[in-house]
């Protein structure tokens, strides 16, 4: 079946401008995360969605980041006013919670990422 | 909080030789521990998890990890590698209650030569 899928896979932006960046989970994922991995670091959380409720924002680095998962399932994360400090790649997850059983799981599966580079 | 030390940044090894590379992690409250591998411009994919259980976790690709709580270690293992194996490798952790994010590592660059 398909996979985490994200879009645009790379984006240019000068200094200033706003972005959006699209992820499309596995169809039926109740939650889906958002990752931020700088250049030579591990993936480091930014926000966290449970269906369409955004329970953790507590990684979003500032205000200019914004994060909606309106019908829970697509989900777009926003940078306004874009710095050079942004430039990173974004990676999006998606978990079940809970697998057929009823167990958790607790594996979270990941998108290809955008890589957003910020001149 | 918790964190997670990835000891090498990279690892250089023959092919066909084996390899180990380290994790260890830090938490007050019990975790899920995962390794999850990068190629080139691609996303995470897990290769295995420790959720309970065993100690001796078996992942794809030939890959092998054990838990150790007391050392507080979760060792990835490989008998034999592969070219195709080279990839950044990420130890995780995650709270075992609830949606719980995962905290990575810095990662470990696993480069295989012929």
């Amino acid at each position: 079946g398909a996979g985490v899928s994200q879009s645009p896979r790379y984006k240019v932006a000068k200094r200033g401008q706003d972005v959006a960046l699209r992820c499309d989970p596995i169809s039926g994922h109740v939650s889906l995360f958002w990752y931020q991995q700088a250049l030579g670091q591990g993936p480091e959380f930014l926000t966290y969605f449970q269906n369409e409720a955004q329970l953790d924002k507590s990684g979003l680095p500032s205000d200019r980041f914004f994060a909606e998962r309106p019908e829970g399932s697509v989900s777009t994360l926003k940078i306004q006013r874009t710095q050079q400090e942004d430039s990173a790649v974004y990676l999006c997850a998606s978990s079940l919670d809970r697998d057929s059983r009823g167990e958790n799981t607790d594996t979270q599966y990941f998108g290809p990422g955008t890589r957003l580079t910020v001149l | 909080a918790q964190s997670v030390t990835q000891l090498d940044s990279q690892v250089p090894v023959f092919e066909e030789a084996p390899v180990e590379l380290r994790c260890n992690y830090s938490s007050s409250v019990s975790v899920y521990l995962f390794w999850y591998v990068q190629y080139p411009n691609q996303g995470l994919q897990l290769l295995l998890k420790y959720l309970s259980g065993s100690t001796l976790v078996k992942g794809i690709n030939g890959f092998e990890a054990e838990f150790n709580k007391s050392q507080t270690s979760f060792h990835l293992r490989k008998p034999s590698v592969h070219l195709s194996d080279t990839a950044e490798y990420f130890c995780a952790v995650s709270l075992n209650s609830g949606y719980s994010t995962l905290t990575f590592g810095k990662g470990t660059m696993l480069l295989v030569s012929p």
